[in-house]
């Protein structure tokens, strides 16, 4: 079966510009979560959606947000971008159903703010 | 932050021997789970282990969870050049349905051929 789907796989940005990333989970898969990978934070938890609700919030301020549509495919946006916001960021989608075991990942999307 | 933490940062060994990471995190956990994420891709699910159990194997790959240490580790035998990846493990203390794996900052692993 197809695997998660993470599109653009490269975008470069400018300050102050606003960006949507774009994921598309396993068939089946209900739970999608976004995290945020940089060398110096390491694999930072964003948010996780379930069933088009969000579930599940990090730490991270309100220019980062998402949403999961009907089916589970999910988007993030982040605005007014900051340099700080170089990043890759990855799509995990899990079944979550019966049992969990574990997410599978999309590719990630690289994202420079120059 | 992170709850789990990988040791050692980084490992360089040759092909054929075995690689050893270890991981230790602070809370209760109802799993832990090992990733392996070759550079700059999305991270692949290598193995899954319940806090209700002690070793679990797949392949090359043996796990171990010891919950009174609050500790794991991950034991690649008979390495290869294609297991140069970097290795994290994540923790997850979720509930009510919700599962959301907390990563640590990995070890970065070199195989030598």
């Amino acid at each position: 079966k197809a695997g998660v789907t993470q599109t653009p796989r490269y975008l470069i940005k400018t300050r102050g510009q606003q960006v949507t990333l774009s994921c598309s989970p396993i068939s089946g898969h209900r739970s999608v979560s976004w995290y945020q990978q940089t060398p110096g934070q390491g694999l930072q938890f964003l948010f996780e959606y379930f069933s088009e609700t969000q579930r599940n919030k990090g730490n991270f301020p309100g220019r980062f947000s998402g949403r999961q549509f009907s089916n589970s495919r999910s988007e993030m946006n982040v605005s007014t971008l900051e340099l700080g916001d170089s990043a890759l960021y990855l799509c995990a989608s899990s079944a979550q159903i019966d049992s969990y075991y574990g997410y599978t990942f999309g590719s990630g999307t690289r994202l420079t703010v120059v | 932050s992170q709850q789990g933490e990988e040791d050692p940062q980084a490992l360089s060994i040759q092909e054929g021997e075995n690689a050893t990471m270890n991981c230790s995190y602070k809370t209760s956990i109802n799993n832990l789970q090992w990733y392996r994420q070759n550079s700059g891709r999305g991270l692949v699910h290598l193995i899954l282990i319940r806090s209700n159990e002690r070793e679990k194997h797949s392949g090359r790959l043996r796990v171990t969870l010891d919950t009174s240490k609050k500790s794991s580790s991950l034991l690649i035998t008979a390495s290869r050049a294609a297991d140069t990846a970097s290795y994290f493990c994540a923790t997850d203390a979720g509930s009510g349905g919700s599962y959301i794996p907390t990563f640590g900052r990995g070890t970065s692993l070199i195989v030598h051929p």
